[in-house]
């Protein structure tokens, strides 16, 4: 059974710009979360969707969207990129929504210069 | 808001130590996790609670749910170096609400 896919894994970009980051569940499962994850800061939830449906949503500013797509693939957006976002992304699935068994992928390092 | 303070935020132990790291919080969780994050990947889920005053254990690994359900400890026996990563605790609330410890940074020295 495959894992959860996160792609890219590595991107730089400079400030001002939009990144798109893509996360590819495990087969069957219908949520996916997003995290962001820096050093000072530990691990911070993004948003969560169950069925194309944002199901909750973090202390992030507008700035960061996401979206579920009906094959429960899921894309966060970034837009006009500060410094501050550089970070660790990683998303998660699961069978049902709110439960804590996730099942992580191995991230998306944005560097923001 | 919901907060959970871990401890401690790092350790350095020699291989072969037992080590033991908290969470605790001001508000209850009905179910504690604990996962573990080895350096360049995503988290791992080790150890789930789901019942007050619940020990659970896998391989060198225990954990429990604390009786007040305001917190919960893993342990791990006979450290080995690949035991090397950062663990969390995650509290989930009756709404289903995760909230994630700051993490314990792990170091062992063979």
């Amino acid at each position: 059974k495959a894992g959860v896919t996160q792609t890219p894994r590595y991107l730089i970009k400079t400030r001002g710009q939009q990144v798109t980051l893509s996360c590819s569940p495990i087969s069957g499962h219908r949520s996916v979360s997003w995290y962001q994850q820096t050093p000072g800061q530990g691990l911070q939830f993004l948003f969560e969707y169950f069925s194309e449906t944002q199901r909750n949503k973090g202390n992030f500013p507008g700035r960061f969207s996401g979206r579920q797509f009906s094959n429960s693939r899921s894309e966060m957006n970034v837009s006009t990129l500060e410094l501050g976002d550089s970070a660790l992304y990683l998303c998660a699935s699961s069978l049902a929504e709110n439960t804590g068994e996730l099942f992580f992928g191995e991230g998306s390092r944005l560097t923001v210069l | 808001g919901q907060q959970l303070n871990q401890s401690p935020q790092s350790m350095f132990i020699q291989e072969g130590e037992d080590v033991s790291m908290n969470c605790t919080s001001s508000s209850i969780f009905n179910t504690w996790l604990w996962y573990k994050q080895d350096p360049g990947e995503g988290p791992v889920l080790l150890i789930a609670l789901y019942k007050a005053g619940e020990l659970t254990s896998n391989g060198r690994l225990t954990a429990q749910f604390g009786i007040t359900r305001k917190d919960s400890f893993l342990n791990i026996s006979a450290s080995i170096p690949s035991d090397v990563g950062i663990y969390f605790c995650v509290g989930s609330s009756n709404t289903g609400k995760l909230i994630f410890g700051q993490g314990t940074t792990l170091q062992v020295k063979p």
